[in-house]
């Protein structure tokens, strides 16, 4: 089945840096992927929504200048959260489409501590 | 807007004993619905869906049946084994706008002792 991969699984960094996850269709081309957050114990939050080669449409509440995410290619869409504080530890994870009508399939998430 | 409701976890059962875990929606229009399983310090996998009223979805014992009338699709297995612990989220996906994205319920915590 379609593969969605990760990277990195999970990271600790201080804050202050700015931190890269990517997350790669493996065996698909995905034109949309999607962005989540999760709190601990809670369910996923859409952060935004990404269009290979075109801007990412950011829901309600994200700061488009702290979680930059480009989508340089219908494999490929990364997500870097800027200047990170203890804040933005959380889990996060991407999705992707290959068409129209097919489910997402998920990334295994990113944990992110800021110390 | 479209939302989910899931039931409050956390759910802990023994093994072999049998599951529901209940789910209802708010959509416009005919959403299709899906039923997600999160194992501990991994990413969402799709566990079945339905794409219209009446449909069944099933995978791995699960099953999950899509009743417009009351607006729900509770998720259950006859036999819960150790493994099928695991967080559960009920979503949907409704067919207008931004159709492929997803509206997650809360997440349902599920427990099986041995």
């Amino acid at each position: 089945g379609a593969v969605v991969s990760q990277h990195p699984s999970w990271v600790i960094c201080k804050s202050g840096t700015s931190v890269k996850i990517e997350c790669r269709s493996l065996d698909f081309q995905a034109t949309t992927m999607f962005w989540y957050r999760q709190f601990p114990k809670q369910s996923l939050m859409l952060m935004a929504t990404s269009n290979e080669g075109s801007k990412a449409t950011y829901e309600q509440g994200v700061e488009k200048d702290k979680f930059l995410i480009n989508h340089a290619s219908l494999t490929l869409s990364t997500l870097t959260v800027t200047s990170a504080h203890p804040e933005d530890s959380s889990f996060y994870i991407c999705s992707a489409s290959y068409r129209e009508g097919q489910p997402q399939h998920f990334g295994d998430g990113t944990r992110l501590s800021i110390l | 807007g479209d939302s989910v409701t899931q039931m409050e976890g956390p759910v802990t059962l023994s093994e072999e004993a049998f599951l529901t875990i209940n789910c209802t929606y708010t959509a416009t229009g005919y959403p299709s619905l899906f039923w997600y399983v999160q194992y501990p310090g991994e990413g969402l996998q799709l566990l079945l869906k339905a794409t219209k009223a009446d449909d069944k979805g099933s995978n791995k014992g699960f099953e999950a049946t899509y009743r417009k009338e009351t607006t729900s699709f509770h998720l259950e297995k006859g036999s819960v084994q150790v493994s099928d612990s695991a967080v559960y989220f009920c979503a949907l996906r409704t067919h207008s706008g931004s159709a492929r994205q997803l509206t997650f319920g809360s997440g349902t915590q599920l427990t099986v002792l041995p």
